[in-house]
């Protein structure tokens, strides 16, 4: 079956470790999208790609980075600049972010982070 | 700046009695807009949308929402909840921006059934 697959399901960071959450997607989606979910605050859009090796800022990406090297691929590192990263992480692919793609975004079940 | 308000928290509701989440936004023109619905440790999956044309819209699981345009509003609603919907529901719109569509959330509404 075709799906998106986050691990681990639970990571822990200690001060000033970086972290990398893990995203494979096998719909053969070209654009993929990492959110940021805070409980309150719904689900904020980190970073997004819509080719592969091509990827930009959405409306939190300070302190996270991304690489795109495959189709199926699309790791978030969260960086140790990232003060408060305590929260869920979901990873989403879609064919591409135009076109109300809203209706064809398939979501992860997600990362839960946590500082200790 | 565009957003997408949930006024609603935390609902409660009686198993079998009827549910209305509200979803008020801001923006110009119409934008698309949908229902996503999240269980606990788990990603969204899509309820409903509403492009165009009928104002009321039908989704999965027995979920309608409605469309007002004069008060931006698109409230979701089921006749007859069932245990099995608690969960945490989000509203968003999606509209142009920048070259790409974006899709904006409200901070969701989480569902409590009693028995």
């Amino acid at each position: 079956d075709g799906g998106i697959t986050q691990s681990p399901k639970y990571l822990f960071r200690k001060e000033g470790q970086n972290v990398t959450l893990s995203c494979e997607q096998n719909l053969n989606h070209d654009a993929m999208y990492w959110y940021r979910q805070d409980p309150g605050q719904g689900l904020r859009l980190i970073y997004y790609s819509q080719i592969v090796n091509d990827f930009q800022k959405g409306d939190i990406a300070e302190g996270y980075s991304v690489s795109r090297e495959k189709k199926e691929s699309f790791p978030l590192t969260v960086t140790s600049a990232q003060k408060n990263p305590t929260a869920f992480y979901l990873c989403a692919s879609s064919i591409g972010p135009t076109g109300a793609y809203g209706e064809k975004l398939f979501f992860g079940s997600g990362t839960q982070l946590s500082v200790l | 700046a565009q957003s997408v308000t949930q006024p609603d928290i935390h609902i409660t509701v009686s198993e079998g009695a009827s549910l209305e989440l509200r979803c008020n936004y801001s923006y110009g023109a119409t934008p698309y807009l949908f229902w996503y619905v999240q269980s606990p440790g788990q990603g969204l999956q899509l309820l409903l949308k509403y492009f165009s044309g009928d104002t009321l819209v039908q989704g999965i699981k027995g979920f309608e929402a409605e469309f007002k345009r004069s008060q931006s509003s698109f409230n979701l609603r089921k006749p007859s909840v069932h245990w099995s919907d608690a969960a945490e529901y989000f509203c968003a719109v999606e509209r142009p921006f920048d070259g790409y569509n974006k899709l904006i959330f409200g901070a969701g509404t989480r569902l409590a059934v009693h028995p």
